[in-house]
């Protein structure tokens, strides 16, 4: 059974830059896309982007600027950095598989984080 | 960006009832379509991808219909476990997007 776990910081500081990891378990982080989504509280999901283990990358165009993803296949990890935050970015942060195949869909999902962005 | 519009944003129903949702996209987006479920304070679960096809262990009183434009979700016979928010999400074109979450209450 395929796990993946958020970590990192719960409190970011405005203009800071918040960090996450996701730790996947039970398979191989090798040969999938892997996808970053936030969820404010209340509110619905969206799509940052996505992240290929050969390191290729799609960002949202709405937070293209200041989303950089990443991944380390040696230990089965990938992470997101998100720049210059502000109260906007308050939310809760999903790592996400996407399911193999051509039509997508996010198939395994971390139990989420919560991120706030306050002095 | 391919907007994702849901109708309604939340329904009031009884277990054994029929609930349909339905959710629109912007512009075609052929059957690159999935469905979730979300139950508060957990992450989404995936219910069917490619518009139609069941993901696995999800229980066959879901289905889901369509392919360009409109797209529907419908649970047979509503269960008590069902009670949930729901998000259509397509997977044509990046940045992916999402509908705004239909809300299925308990009458």
């Amino acid at each position: 059974q395929v796990q993946l776990q958020e970590s990192g910081p719960g409190l970011v500081k405005p203009s800071e830059t918040l960090s996450l990891t996701c730790t996947v378990s039970g398979d191989s982080i090798v040969s999938y896309y892997w996808s970053w989504i936030r969820q404010p509280a209340g509110k619905g999901l969206e799509w940052i982007g996505r992240i290929f283990t050969s390191g290729s990358t799609t960002y949202n165009p709405s937070l293209k600027s200041r989303v950089t993803m990443s991944v380390d296949t040696s230990k089965n990890q990938f992470s997101l950095s998100l720049s210059s935050v502000t109260a906007a970015d308050t939310a809760v942060y999903y790592c996400a598989r996407v399911k193999p195949g051509v039509y997508g869909g996010l198939d395994y999902w971390g139990r989420g984080t919560l991120v706030t962005v306050s002095s | 960006d391919i907007q994702m519009t849901q109708s309604p944003s939340s329904l009031s129903a009884s277990v054994g009832d029929r609930v349909t949702i339905t959710c629109r996209a912007s512009q075609s987006i052929s059957g690159y379509l999935n469905w979730y479920s979300q139950k508060p304070g957990k992450a989404p679960t995936l219910l069917i991808y490619a518009a139609s096809s069941l993901q696995s262990e999800v229980p066959a009183r879901f289905s889901g219909s369509g392919s360009g434009t409109d797209f529907t979700l419908t649970i047979s016979s509503l269960q008590p476990e069902d009670f949930a928010t729901y998000y259509c999400q397509q997977s044509h074109t990046t940045p992916r997007t999402f509908g705004q979450g239909t809300k299925v209450e308990i009458k």
